[in-house]
């Protein structure tokens, strides 16, 4: 079993649509966790990171974790067709020399 | 300019043949890292350098060397190629200290091992 997992979709959504992104993971240890977006023929770009559990907004993103349930999620308010991208979870324990990223959900946000 | 290049971009290789992917950065930082990325796994780390005289194994280093001419030069050898090292590989750097700081990737590499 991975130590993260992330359904790798694709997700097909309308503009306007929220949309829900989750990883589960099993490391207790992990403390930190990211968002990074990568559209095609890119590099993966961070969107956001989290410490520990809460929500953390930033505009129309949203990120959640829930470390009792080992859980996290990233929702995407009022999609837009540049959202279209794969969205790669990450996360590291305190001393962050690695990240420990899922597999990747690709989204697509129809106009 | 792009902050991190990769070259090639592009390389076909046959079976056994060495072949050496190379990142160079402009963002000054002293961290640097390669990985893979295949579908359905994310990027998986190969290799990590903290600075032009650390480097560390990654999750996944077995058929690969690295190499840190400077700070702002690593390479990524494949020594010997095989078929189950065709993947997409990327180059990042952070800067150093905090758990928090962003990696900037590269552009990435398609490897093809025939």
């Amino acid at each position: 079993q991975k130590e993260v997992e992330q359904d790798p979709g694709p997700l097909s959504v309308p503009e306007g649509a929220i949309v829900s992104l989750n990883c589960t993971y099993s490391n207790s240890a992990f403390q930190y966790f990211m968002w990074y977006r990568q559209y095609s023929r890119k590099g993966p770009e961070l969107l956001m990171y989290t410490y520990s559990s809460g929500n953390k907004e930033d505009g129309r993103f949203t990120a959640q974790v829930d470390k009792s349930s080992k859980y996290i999620s990233l929702f995407i308010r009022d999609s837009q067709p540049s959202d279209s991208a794969t969205y790669l979870c990450a996360m590291t324990n305190n001393a962050g020399n690695m990240l420990t990223f899922g597999g990747g959900t690709r989204l697509m946000v129809k106009p | 300019d792009a902050d991190v290049t990769q070259t090639p971009r592009n390389r076909i290789t046959k079976t056994g043949k060495r072949i050496m992917l190379e990142c160079s950065q402009t963002k000054g930082h002293d961290r640097m890292y390669w990985y893979r990325q295949d579908p359905g796994l994310g990027l998986r780390l190969i290799y990590y350098s903290f600075d032009v005289k650390d480097i560390n194994k990654g999750e996944i280093s077995d058929g690969y060397s690295v190499s840190r001419q400077a700070q702002a030069k690593f390479s990524l050898s494949l020594e010997s190629a095989i078929p189950n090292q065709t993947a997409l590989y990327f180059c990042a750097t952070s800067a150093n200290g905090r758990v928090t700081d962003t990696q900037y990737f590269g552009p990435g590499t398609r490897l093809t091992v025939l």
